[in-house]
């Protein structure tokens, strides 16, 4: 298996702009997570879902940021407008029913100017 | 808001060291996790541990719980200079809560 998938690994936009974050997760895993990750805050859960359907959305800091899994293999998660205090590290991540360990995604980077 | 919190924040040692870092939490949990961090990479699931479990060896890493103290340590023997990293500590409070919470971090660099 690839692994988790992440798309882009870096994005660089400008203030107000849409950012749109994509996530394959690992076939076969039913629970996926969006994580954000800066030096000020550490790692941070936005949300999380099973078999596709959000579980725990918690943790999206305000109605700019929104996330989707239309199915299995797709999630999204996207920033709309995006501001400079969006710029951080971005993470997906999948696990499965029968162990509680999460395989995460590279990440992307994302910069807003 | 986070759950566990790694002492010390930074740690470096020569290669051949052990190193030792530790990890507080809050409330009661049912397994906590420790991850591994590489610059620029994502996180990568080292070992489990379950509250009924009091210590748990995965090659040369040794992880030990003590619930009634709510806190873990991880134990990396005989370090090499390819575990320089950032190592977090995640708790998940019940059996069928996937839900981890990430701690802060230990960053350890081990010198050649």
């Amino acid at each position: 298996d690839a692994g988790v998938i992440q798309s882009p690994r870096h994005e660089v936009t400008e203030m107000g702009q849409e950012v749109t974050l994509r996530c394959k997760p690992i076939s076969g895993h039913d629970y996926l997570f969006w994580y954000r990750q800066t030096m000020m805050r550490g790692l941070e859960l936005l949300i999380y879902f099973n078999n596709n359907v959000p579980i725990d959305d918690s943790g999206m800091p305000e109605d700019r940021f929104s996330a989707k899994m239309p199915n299995a293999s797709f999630s999204t998660l996207k920033i709309q407008p995006s501001e400079p205090r969006d710029s951080a590290v971005y993470f997906c991540a999948s696990s499965s029913t029968v162990t509680n360990e999460q395989f995460f995604g590279p990440g992307t980077r994302l910069t807003v100017l | 808001s986070q759950q566990g919190e790694e002492d010390p924040q930074a740690l470096s040692i020569q290669e051949g060291e052990n190193a030792t870092m530790n990890c507080s939490y809050k409330t009661s949990i049912n397994n906590l996790q420790w991850y591994r961090q590489n610059s620029g990479r994502g996180l990568v699931h080292l070992i489990l541990i379950r509250s009924n479990e009091r210590e748990k060896h995965s090659g040369r890493l040794r992880v030990t719980l003590d619930t009634s103290k709510k806190s873990s340590s991880l134990l990396i023997t005989a370090s090499r200079a390819a575990d320089t990293a950032s190592y977090f500590c995640a708790t998940a409070k019940g059996s069928n809560d996937y839900k981890l919470s990430f701690g802060a971090g230990t960053t350890v660099t081990v010198r050649a």
